[in-house]
């Protein structure tokens, strides 16, 4: 088992539709919790953190964090085509105490007119 | 603020010969970080310094690769000798401290031949 897995790619969705982006992890004392976009080409840039159970919203994205099932996703509303690109997710596994960041394989979005 | 510089961008050798990537963070960051991202995968920490104290080397193939960061500044990443699966894109990101984001520089693209 992966230490952090993304649901496999690639998902298209409509433009103005709702993409759901999902992850798990396999230490169940990860406590960070973040998510990395990547253009085509380009470095990852982080859009969203969170650490708590619960939804965290930061205009048209949230993050949904649900330790127990140690599983977080990412919700991208009125999805844009600029939002095309690959969305990781990076988890601080347990027991790092260092801010250790260990990704997922990445998942492809494409958002088509 | 500037951001994290890498040069070079971009390196084709081939197979048993050396390169060197260098990393300049942005300005007081003292933590930072290098990662090998292979085409289709997530960014795979390789090496995290603190200042100029290694914090986590456990992934970096000690037998060919060799990294420092001298004064707690910059930092060079060094192959030696490079294998065809070297073949990535060589990351550099830098946080403030531990557990803080880490912001990404624009990558190394190596291709060995």
């Amino acid at each position: 088992q992966k230490e952090v897995e993304q649901n496999s790619g690639p998902l298209s969705v409509p433009e103005g539709a709702i993409a759901s982006l999902n992850c798990t992890y396999s230490d169940r004392g990860s406590q960070s919790f973040f998510w990395y976009r990547q253009y085509s080409g380009k470095s990852p840039e982080l859009i969203m953190s969170i650490y708590s159970n619960g939804d965290k919203e930061d205009g048209r994205f949230t993050a949904q964090l649900n330790k127990a099932s140690q599983y977080v996703s990412l919700l991208i509303r009125d999805s844009q085509p600029s939002d095309s690109a690959t969305y990781l997710c990076a988890v601080e596994l347990g027991g790092t105490s260092y801010g250790k960041l260990t990704f997922g394989q990445g998942t492809i979005l494409t958002v088509h007119p | 603020e500037a951001g994290v510089a890498q040069s070079p961008r971009y390196k084709i050798i081939e197979k048993r010969q050396s390169v060197a990537f260098w990393c300049n963070p942005i300005s007081g960051h003292a933590t930072l970080y290098w990662y090998q991202q292979i085409l289709g995968q997530g960014p795979k920490l390789l090496i995290q310094f603190q200042n100029n104290g290694v914090v986590d080397d456990s992934q970096l193939p000690k037998d060919r690769f060799s990294a420092e960061r001298l004064k707690g500044v910059d930092s060079t990443l060094k192959i030696q000798p490079a294998k065809l699966e070297d073949s990535a894109v060589y990351l550099c990101a830098s946080s403030p401290g531990y557990q803080e984001t880490q912001y990404f520089g624009p990558g190394t693209r190596l291709l060995v031949l």
